[in-house]
């Protein structure tokens, strides 16, 4: 399998731009995270899916900050308008509940900037 | 609420050597699991170890070790025979053992391995 998938790697935007980021998760794997990660916050998770459902979204910082999942391979997360506080790793990850361990697969990552 | 604390913001190891690098939780939960990873420095995020809660025996993964203590609610990794690839940052996680499969991040150690 080639584990999660994050597209772009790297994201370069002004302020007031709409960002896309996207994921694709490991095949068979029901549940999917978006993670953000800054030096002062450390690693947050944002939101996180079950079988395509948002099931929690307490950890979206703003309004600005939208995620979906239109199928099971594949979630987007957006950010409308960006700011530059923004400014993160963007990590998603999923996980099956069938190992019984449930260790989340961590993408590559997203490094956003917004200048 | 759960909590996970890495006290060691940084570590050094030179090179052959062991090194535990510290983790305590805090949660009310009979049942949860604990896992460490591993972020070198090109950002991705690589699961190394998992404990459950009821896990009589320390989980072992090669050179890797916890060393899990319940009932001081702690978690330290053991690197065994420390190699230059080792250095890295390391964290710690946790997760209650129910639909959920969050993931609760400490704020990391950044080990450096010297030659």
């Amino acid at each position: 399998d080639a584990g999660v998938i994050q597209s772009p790697r790297h994201e370069v935007t002004e302020m007031g731009q709409e960002v896309t980021l996207r994921c694709k998760p490991i095949s068979g794997h029901d549940y999917l995270f978006w993670y953000r990660q800054t030096m002062m916050r450390g690693l947050e998770l944002l939101i996180y899916f079950n079988n395509n459902v948002p099931i929690d979204d307490s950890g979206m910082p703003e309004d600005r900050f939208s995620a979906k999942m239109p199928n099971a391979s594949f979630s987007t997360l957006k950010i409308q308008p960006s700011e530059p506080r923004d400014s993160a790793v963007y990590f998603c990850a999923s996980t099956t509940p069938i190992t019984g361990r449930t260790e989340a697969f961590f993408g590559q990552g997203t490094r956003l900037t917004v200048v | 609420a759960q909590k996970i604390t890495q006290t060691q913001p940084g570590m050094f190891v030179q090179e052959k050597e062991a090194v535990t690098l510290d983790c305590t939780y805090d949660t009310s939960d009979p049942s949860y699991g604990l896992f460490w990873y591993k972020q070198p420095s090109s950002g991705e995020m690589i699961f190394l170890i998992y404990q459950g809660s009821y896990d009589q025996q320390n989980a072992t993964e090669g050179r890797y070790s916890l060393n899990f203590q319940k009932a001081r609610k702690s978690a330290n990794l053991v690197i065994s025979a420390s190699q230059l690839g080792d250095s890295a940052m390391y964290f710690c996680a946790m997760r209650r053992m129910d639909s959920s499969y969050k993931l609760i991040f400490g704020s990391g150690t950044r080990l450096l391995v010297r030659p």
